[in-house]
């Protein structure tokens, strides 16, 4: 079955302790996404990566690292959380093919820092 | 940059219609989406409508969009209980999903 799959898809922690959001896709998309869910601030992107050892920033990347070494991996690492990064995030991914557009998510990872 | 915006929430009765809008600032936007997202989950793509077109039809979805307004809507007929979920429009001007730029998404709720 073709998805993208995180987790944890729930975590508890407290500030400063480095945690790793993991991602995997099973489409062999070039592309994948990390964007972070607010309420009334709608998808805001975090960082993206167009292919293996490729990758920027997106409209928030403040606190956060990725690194995708695989073309099927891309892992959202937070060095030293804050409560200001409490969120559910999503990863994405898509063939990075101008019409498509479509993204495919994961079920989403909600994120506290206590 | 790029602005996109929606109200953040519609209740509508089952069985009516809901029509759910977005307003875009870049007129260069090439490609719009709808995206859904039901409780739990991720966004899933519902539609999409390239600037050329002024509506799209799928089932009990139409899509309108006013190129001029910047203006873009989608219609849900006889709208049912599973239809409850957050729907997001974004625009792109490449098309790419790289370029994607989301709205803060509208909460619709359908009501007995």
């Amino acid at each position: 079955e073709a998805q993208v799959t995180q987790n944890p898809r729930y975590l508890i922690t407290v500030t400063g302790k480095k945690l790793t959001v993991t991602c995997s896709q099973n489409m062999n998309h070039e592309y994948m996404s990390w964007y972070r869910q607010d309420p009334g601030l709608g998808l805001r992107q975090i960082y993206y990566s167009m292919n293996v050892e490729v990758t920027d920033k997106g409209d928030v990347p403040e606190g956060y690292k990725v690194s995708r070494k695989e073309k099927r991996n891309f892992p959202l690492i937070l060095e030293s959380p804050s409560p200001n990064q409490t969120s559910l995030y999503f990863c994405a991914s898509s063939l990075y093919r101008a019409g498509t557009g479509e993204l495919f998510f994961g079920e989403g990872s909600r994120l506290t820092v206590l | 940059g790029e602005d996109v915006e929606q109200s953040l929430f519609l209740s509508v009765r089952e069985g009516d219609s809901s029509v759910i809008n977005c307003t875009y600032t870049d007129s260069s936007s090439t490609y719009l989406y709808w995206y859904k997202q039901e409780p739990g989950a991720g966004l899933q793509l519902l539609t999409y409508i390239f600037s050329n077109m002024d509506m799209k039809q799928d089932q009990r979805l139409t899509v309108l969009l006013n190129k001029k307004d910047k203006h873009l809507s989608l219609r849900i007929a006889d709208t049912q209980t599973g239809d409850s979920a957050i729907y997001f429009c974004a625009e792109s001007y490449t098309g790419t999903a790289s370029k994607l730029t989301f709205g803060t998404g509208t909460r619709l709720q359908v009501t007995l």
